[in-house]
């Protein structure tokens, strides 16, 4: 079945630092979407990619769908203590098909 | 916004006791719902999808029997683990897609989630 993997499962870093996390799908997305979870809360809805090699921007937060649709990254510059939670890919191989979610990258900022 | 709600927003429950979940989706209708379930500082697992008017479909693994799924009504799903027992412990989330204008695809809208601890 479709596999949704993503690197690194945690990263401390310092207040002001940048953070990147990937994602690797096992088979062509037809989109894909990104999550944050607060420690405690549930996961909320950040942005969705859907054309090959988009970029999107939100703030500080860089969003990027491969060329072949199989790979994201979410990048933040200069992180701020606001941005610790855990950020979640999640992919579908059409666009009304259930989610995979990947593990998640747990982010914490030290101040 | 969007807003799915949860009850209740945690339960704790004597092993072999049934516990009820609902999710509602509050100013949307929601033809299809799903159920996630998530143990500490794991990812979600979907468990089954929740289809209005008709049965739920479980993912591997998961036992149908154990886990009841209701859609009641296009703003109601229900979620009952029956026979609970302490491995049952953990963060049940529902969410609800909704076709936003634009892009041909669903957004996830999720509830804030039900902790469920069995003793």
């Amino acid at each position: 079945g479709q596999q949704v993997m993503q690197i690194p499962q945690y990263q401390h870093v310092q207040e002001g630092e940048d953070f990147t996390t990937y994602c690797n799908s096992s088979t062509t997305l037809s989109n894909i979407q990104w999550y944050k979870q607060r420690p405690g809360g549930h996961p909320v809805f950040l942005i969705q990619l859907v054309k090959s090699g988009e970029v999107k921007k939100q703030k500080r937060l860089t969003f990027q769908f491969g060329e072949a649709k199989k790979n994201s990254s979410l990048h933040i510059t200069a992180t701020q203590t606001t941005d610790v939670g855990t950020y979640f890919c999640a992919g579908s191989r059409s666009g009304y098909s259930t989610l995979t979610f990947g593990k998640g990258t747990m982010l914490l900022v030290s101040p | 916004g969007a807003v799915v709600s949860q009850h209740p927003s945690w339960v704790i429950c004597k092993s072999g006791t049934s516990v009820k979940i609902e999710c509602r989706s509050l100013d949307f209708q929601a033809t299809t719902m799903f159920w996630y379930r998530q143990f500490p500082k794991q990812s979600l697992m979907l468990m089954a999808t929740s289809n209005e008017g008709s049965k739920a479909t479980y993912e591997q693994g998961v036992e149908k029997d154990k886990f009841l799924i209701n859609h009641a009504s296009l703003t109601l799903s229900t979620l009952t683990v029956t026979s609970a027992h302490p491995e049952d412990s953990s963060f049940y989330i529902c969410s609800a897609p909704r076709r936003l204008a634009g892009p041909s695809t669903d957004t996830q809208y999720f509830g804030p989630g039900t902790r469920l601890t069995v003793l």
